[in-house]
C-alpha cells in the first residue's frame, strides 16, 4: 500500500528465536499501530505509538515489544517465538488519530 | 467496555441483489465508525467512515453504510452486489482513550455468486 511497507513479507523460524518485523512509512503520520490477524478472532492489538519512543500495549501484547526510534519506523520484536504467535501481522498508520488507518500488506509469520 | 460485534461469520447473495453485512456496537459516548474491506492476501483497505453527521455514509465501490444510534448499529449496504465484491469485511470503533485505537470485529466473509 502506498506510503507503508511492511518486511519481510514472509517469514519462516524457529521457536525460542527472536524475530524483528518492520514497518516503514513515508506519511511523516504520528500514529503507527502492530496487529495481528487470526481467524475467528479479527484483528487484535499487539503494541501502539503515539511519537518517536512514545509506545503503549495493546490487549495482546505478551511475548512482543515495539521500538519506534524514528518516525517513519516502527519494529515489532518477538522475543522468543512461539508457535501461538503464527500469525499474519499487520502495521497501521494514522495521521491524527481519527481518521483511520492505512494499513501495510502485511508479514505471514510462521513459527516452527 | 468499548466493543464492536458483527453476528455473521459469512453473507451469500447472488450477484445484482442488495447486500447488507451487520454490524453493532457499544461504546460509552459518540461512536466514531468504520468499515474495513480485506481481499485475499492483502492489507485492509478503508471503505467509509462514520464520525458525526448524515446518518447515511457513502464510500469507496458503491458501498454506504447507515448508522443507527438508537440500535447502536452500523451496517454496510450495497445495492447491486458485485462477484468482485466477495472479500472479507470488518467493522471498526475508535477506542474512546488515548492513542487512536481502532477495535475491529471478527469479520464477515462476502461471497458474491453469479
Amino acid at each position: 500500500d502506498a506510503g507503508i511497507t511492511q518486511s519481510p513479507r514472509h517469514k519462516v523460524t524457529e521457536t525460542g528465536t527472536p524475530v524483528t518485523l518492520r514497518c516503514h512509512q513515508t506519511e511523516n503520520h504520528r500514529y503507527m499501530y502492530w496487529y495481528r490477524q487470526d481467524p475467528g478472532h479479527g484483528l487484535r492489538l499487539i503494541h501502539y505509538s503515539y511519537g518517536v519512543k512514545d509506545t503503549d500495549k495493546g490487549e495482546v501484547s505478551d511475548g512482543y515489544s515495539v521500538s519506534r526510534s524514528k518516525t517513519e519506523d516502527f519494529l515489532l520484536t518477538l522475543e522468543s517465538a512461539t508457535s501461538s504467535q503464527t500469525s499474519v501481522y499487520f502495521c497501521a498508520i494514522s495521521e491524527d488519530g481519527y481518521s483511520g488507518y492505512t494499513f501495510g500488506s502485511g508479514t505471514r509469520l510462521t513459527v516452527v | 467496555a468499548q466493543s464492536v460485534a458483527q453476528p455473521e461469520d459469512q453473507v451469500n447473495v447472488a450477484e445484482g441483489n442488495p447486500l447488507t453485512v451487520k454490524c453493532t456496537y457499544s461504546v460509552s459516548g459518540n461512536p466514531y465508525l468504520f468499515w474495513y474491506v480485506q481481499y485475499p492476501n492483502r492489507g485492509l483497505q478503508f471503505l467509509l467512515k462514520y464520525i458525526t453527521g448524515d446518518n447515511l455514509v457513502k464510500g469507496s465501490y458503491g458501498f454506504e453504510a447507515e448508522f443507527n444510534k438508537s440500535q447502536t448499529s452500523f451496517h454496510l449496504k450495497k445495492p447491486s452486489a458485485l462477484v468482485s465484491d466477495s472479500a472479507l469485511y470488518f467493522c471498526a470503533v475508535r477506542d474512546e482513550n488515548q492513542g487512536g485505537k481502532l477495535i475491529f470485529g471478527q469479520g464477515t466473509e462476502l461471497s458474491v455468486k453469479p
